[in-house]
């Protein structure tokens, strides 16, 4: 399974556009890459998957190169609500779908 | 739709007692099926995984086990926990390859 690599930590403030960018140089052929977002004592809840390009939702955008060896998940005008913890999984491509989740990016959104 | 429950939502046990955590998925047939721990300020742990009934992998070495007796059923077991148990445990789901996983709301695990 590929390994992933993100910030630890970001902070942004309301209403800006906030980018977090994750590298993922073994990615294999299959694999798709995955956001998660994780707020204290939930589940992580489910973002955006892609596979290339760009696919966007109405929640976030995730954008990836032609290499897939990075993807950048993009929130437009982020709120205080939106203060979390954000993962960036590659893999599932296997029939088990197993996924193996980093430390994240812990997201601060200031007033 | 589809719906995960997971239950009790925490959990206070001694060590050396057994321990029992139910999920259940509602709304799909024959998904895969995963356990994560979750310590403090950490990224999540998979720690077992299944794609059919009676069908279990472990991820990582440990006093847990998982059973899965029936297609939309998964179990996390121990016979003595430790102290290094305690944490918060995940279930999650998902109907297979590339599809995007979905958990369920945890149970915090506190070991006295």
């Amino acid at each position: 399974l590929a390994k992933t690599t993100q910030p630890i930590s970001m902070d942004s403030y309301e209403g800006q556009e906030v980018n977090i960018t994750c590298s993922h140089n073994n990615i294999a052929t299959n694999d798709y890459i995955t956001w998660y977002q994780q707020f204290p004592s939930q589940g992580p809840r489910f973002i955006i998957q892609g596979y290339k390009t760009k696919v966007t939702n109405e929640v976030a955008s995730l954008f990836i190169p032609a290499d897939r060896k990075s993807s950048t998940l993009s929130l437009p005008r982020v709120s205080l609500s939106d203060t979390a913890v954000y993962y960036c999984l590659v893999g599932g491509s296997s029939n088990t779908g197993k996924l193996i989740f980093g430390q994240g990016t812990t997201l601060q959104v200031k007033p | 739709s589809q719906t995960i429950h997971q239950w009790p939502a925490t959990l206070v046990q001694p060590v050396g007692s057994p321990l029992s955590l139910e999920c259940t998925v509602e709304g799909t047939s024959n998904p895969n099926l995963y356990w994560y721990r979750q310590a403090a300020g950490r990224g999540l742990q998979l720690l077992f995984y299944s794609v059919g009934i009676g069908q279990i992998s472990s991820e990582v070495p440990q006093n847990l086990s998982a059973s899965r007796p029936q297609d939309r059923q998964f179990i996390l077991s121990s016979k003595k926990l430790l102290l290094s148990d305690s944490g918060f445990y995940l279930c999650a789901w998902s109907t297979g390859y590339n599809q995007p996983q979905h958990f369920g709301d945890g149970t915090r695990l506190s070991i006295l």
